[in-house]
């Protein structure tokens, strides 16, 4: 069973860059596709992100100018670092595999982790 | 505002059945696979229906999927109180290049 588990500051100062580390246990990372989603309190979610265990990482167009992520498969880590943050930051951030095949049109997330409230103030 | 529309809310009695809409475009439904997840208050989202109407390991056939045309449908059959959850569905977006989802539907078993 695939486990994922976000850490990181639970609170960020504005104009600063939130940084947060999934770790995966349970199963490789090789082969798949690992992702971030936000959702700020009492609303909805929103796709971040992206990344294939050797890197390339694709990015939501409306983060891409703020939004970096990598993976360390020596750790089996991935990592997401978003810059310039305000008040609109502030979400609780899932990380989960996502299971994809772009020729077909497939796209979807087989298993996230708890979640991880970021608040951003100062 | 989200590229794909559900209703905020739905409800229905015990061991009814309830359907969730969830309508879009030719840019992400109509030529991408849907999929839905189940989502309570506090908790991560859990994947329910993927590839339209496939049902991963665990979750009972009371939760089907469909598609037709520019829009997907989650139905839920023999209503129980613990299916009282959000529901959000997903899906690829060709023209905006990115994973999208649905406002989500918040269900109500009455």
């Amino acid at each position: 069973q695939v486990q994922l588990q976000e850490s990181g500051p639970g609170l960020v100062q504005p104009s600063e860059t939130l940084s947060l580390t999934c770790t995966v246990s349970g199963d490789s990372m090789y082969t798949y596709y690992w992702s971030w989603i936000r959702q700020p309190p009492g609303r909805g979610l929103e796709w971040i992100g992206y990344i294939y265990y050797t890197g390339s990482p694709k990015y939501n167009p409306s983060l891409k100018t703020r939004v970096t992520m990598s993976v360390d498969t020596s750790k089996n880590q991935f990592s997401l670092n978003l810059t310039s943050v305000t008040a609109a930051d502030t979400a609780v951030y899932y990380c989960a595999r996502i299971r994809l095949a772009a020729q077909l049109a497939k796209y979807f997330f087989d298993y996230w982790g708890q979640g991880t409230l970021v608040t951003v103030s100062s | 505002q989200s590229v794909l529309t559900q209703p905020p809310s739905v409800s229905a009695a015990p061991g009814q059945k309830v359907t969730i809409s969830c309508s879009g475009s030719n840019s992400n439904i109509v030529s991408n696979y849907v999929s839905w997840y189940q989502q309570f208050p506090g908790t991560a989202p859990k994947l329910v229906i993927y590839d339209n109407n496939r049902r991963p390991s665990g979750i009972p056939d009371r939760f089907s999927g469909s598609k037709s045309g520019s829009s997907a449908t989650l139905a839920l059959t023999g209503l129980q109180t613990g299916d009282e959850a959000d529901y959000y569905c997903a899906t690829w977006d060709s023209s905006l290049s990115a994973v999208v989802f649905g406002g989500g539907t918040e269900l109500t078993v009455l």
